[in-house]
């Protein structure tokens, strides 16, 4: 079974600012990890996911994320915001199920 | 076409009427899952195809939920009997199929707003 906890269901941030995006997860099998965008009105989008190899992982738009199992963490990060940013981010598990099990969200504001 | 669609993009329903929801995967992939987004429950899974099997429904939440897909392609979501705690909006996604492996990327359709008066 697999579950996310993602850390603070809302995250401002100013314009040029780090984003930081919190994710830890629980799985009884090797993770497969994915974070997902939605903007308004709009699907899912895949940023970035983690499979196999290397644990720095990098996606479109400029974000990144470092999967680390001793933490069982995989954490968003971006070094500079921009206002086409705001949106909301997923960040979601799969392991021996094919389905994807997804955290709560986190609400991402770019204060300008 | 290019992405998965779904139809209609908003649906207000009364209590008790039946709905059903419709999702066109990518041309070509053979994996299809329902999820549910909503306020309460947030990201839900609710079935997977594989063509046209449903080899886990394990995410439906009640009898009043039933999903087909035909073709290999076009499925369906039909609510029964529908209730306010329903609403939700419903996003279809689909991906490739490779045996042996459980990760091939999702891609997901805009969703359906259903809402139940």
């Amino acid at each position: 079974a697999q579950s996310v906890t993602q850390l603070g269901s809302h995250v401002s941030v100013s314009e040029g600012a780090l984003v930081l995006l919190r994710c830890n997860y629980s799985s009884s099998v090797p993770p497969y990890l994915f974070w997902y965008v939605q903007y308004p009105n709009q699907g899912l989008q895949l940023l970035l996911k983690y499979t196999t190899g290397a644990t720095l992982v990098k996606g479109i738009n400029g974000f990144e994320a470092e999967f680390k199992k001793s933490e069982t963490s995989f954490h968003l990060t971006k070094p500079s915001a921009h206002m086409s940013d705001a949106a909301e981010y997923f960040c979601a598990v799969t392991g021996s199920a094919r389905q994807l099990t997804f955290g709560s969200g986190t609400q991402l504001t770019v204060l300008p | 076409g290019a992405g998965v669609s779904q139809s209609p993009s908003n649906k207000v329903t009364e209590k008790g009427k039946d709905v059903e929801l419709r999702c066109d995967p990518i041309s070509g992939h053979t994996a299809l899952y329902w999820y549910r987004q909503s306020l309460g429950q947030g990201l839900e899974f609710l079935i997977y195809f594989q063509g046209n099997s449903a080899p886990d429904k394990s995410g439906l939440p009640s009898d009043r939920f039933s999903a087909e897909r035909t073709g290999g392609s076009v499925s369906t979501l039909t609510i029964q009997r529908t209730q306010q705690e329903d609403s939700a909006v419903y996003l279809c996604a689909s991906s490739t199929s490779d045996q042996g492996s459980s990760y091939n990327e999702q891609f997901f359709g805009p969703g359906t707003r259903l809402t139940v008066l």
